[in-house]
Parts: C-alpha cells; structure tokens; sequence
C-alpha cells in the first residue's frame, strides 16, 4: 500500500500566525490533491496539483508540489479561526485518478 | 443543484441489526464512493461504482454491501451491524476528473 504521511497531525495556533503542513509519500505520484473538512461536513477540494514544482495559491494558502513528484505542501499566511479544520491531502491509486488514497490529515485549531 | 445528498444524517443500530444508507448526486457524475472516517483512521474506501449497474470493493469492503441501480443513487447495507462499524459515513462522487464531492456524511453508532 502506497501511503501518504501527513504532518503535523495536529496544529494550534493563534490568530495571525503562519503555518506549514505537510504530505509525504515514498512513491512518485502524478497528481495530489488538498481537501479541507470542517467539523460535522464533509471534505471539500481545495487544490489540484500535477506539475513537479508547481506552485497554486488560493488567497491566503499557498500549495506546492514536490520536484520530485513525491511530497507537497500547504502554507497558511496570517491564518483566522475560519480556517481551522482537517486538511487532507489525497492521490490517484491502483493506477487511476478516480480512486484516491487519503493521508490521515493535520487537524488545525486557530485560537481568536 | 444540491450536489450530493446523504440519509439518514444520524442513525443508532443495535448489533445484529441491518440497515441501508442513501446517497444521491444530481451532477451526472460516473463514479461514486462510499467511505469511512474513523478518529486517526482517515478516510477509508468500503466499495466504489464506476458507472451504473457497477460496483467494486475499495480498502475495507468486509461486512457492507451496495448497489448501484440508477446512476445517481449508490446505497451502502450493513447486513448485521457490529460494534465495529461505528463511524462517520462518507458518499462522494466525481466525474473523469480529479476532484471528489463529498455529501454531509452519516453518523452511524452500533450498541
């Protein structure tokens, strides 16, 4: 099984602060996608990215793909409470990009 | 359009009950999913369907079953619910593209 680390598993911040999170794979994948989930509701797609290196930002969060293709990363400027939730980040497995395999995510707090 | 549906939103089963969860998209999407999100599980894939009429298992299919009679209702059955399958329930579906649209969820307990 291809897994997908995510780090850190869990986050508090103060209002303002920036942040890093990260998702990790021992394997080359060619597409990884970021989902935020907030408490009660289901995950809802953020980002795709598919290019090594790419780099899409999405007002204040900023997502980069790996050169490698084998890690990416989320980077929340001046975050607010609004963003607390789990962010999760996901890729194509058994070879298709309808299926994906989930990292167990990183549960953000941002304290007012 | 309001994307994908899920009933019920809460249910509470008692083991050795059986039970059917109900997921509708009304955005024409091929595929649809049924996951589990259990605390520092994540998401896990129970069955998928890639079109009407399909199904197939994901990573932990054991003790559900579904079915996909029409294209845009994919439901999940617990046979004989255990203490086990207590978890937060998770339809999706998505079209020959990437991105995946999640319902609200069902939160299942079994006593």
């Amino acid at each position: 099984t291809q897994l997908l680390e995510q780090s850190p598993q869990f986050l508090s911040i103060q209002e303002g602060e920036n942040l890093t999170v990260y998702c990790n794979s021992s394997s080359v994948f060619s597409s990884l996608q970021w989902y935020r989930q907030e408490p009660g509701e289901g995950p809802v797609l953020l980002v795709t990215v598919v290019t090594g290196g790419e780099v899409k930002k999405l007002k204040r969060l900023t997502f980069q793909f790996g050169d490698a293709r084998k890690d990416s990363s989320l980077h929340i400027t001046a975050a607010q409470p609004g963003d607390t939730g789990l962010y999760l980040c996901a890729k194509g497995s058994g070879g298709s990009n309808y299926k994906l395999t989930f990292g167990k995510g990183t549960l953000l707090t941002v304290n007012p | 359009n309001a994307g994908v549906t899920q009933t019920p939103k809460f249910r509470v089963l008692k083991t050795g009950q059986s039970m059917t969860l109900l997921c509708a998209q009304d955005m024409n999407h091929e595929y649809m999913y049924w996951y589990r999100q259990d605390p520092g599980m994540g998401l896990r894939l129970i069955h998928y369907s890639v079109g009407e009429g399909t199904t197939a298992k994901g990573e932990v299919p054991d003790g559900y079953n579904v079915s996909r009679l029409k294209k845009q209702n994919f439901l999940l059955g617990l046979e004989s619910a255990a203490p086990s399958q207590t978890s937060v329930y998770f339809c999706a579906s998505s079209s020959r593209v990437y991105e995946q649209f999640f319902g609200p969820g069902t939160r299942l307990t079994v006593l």
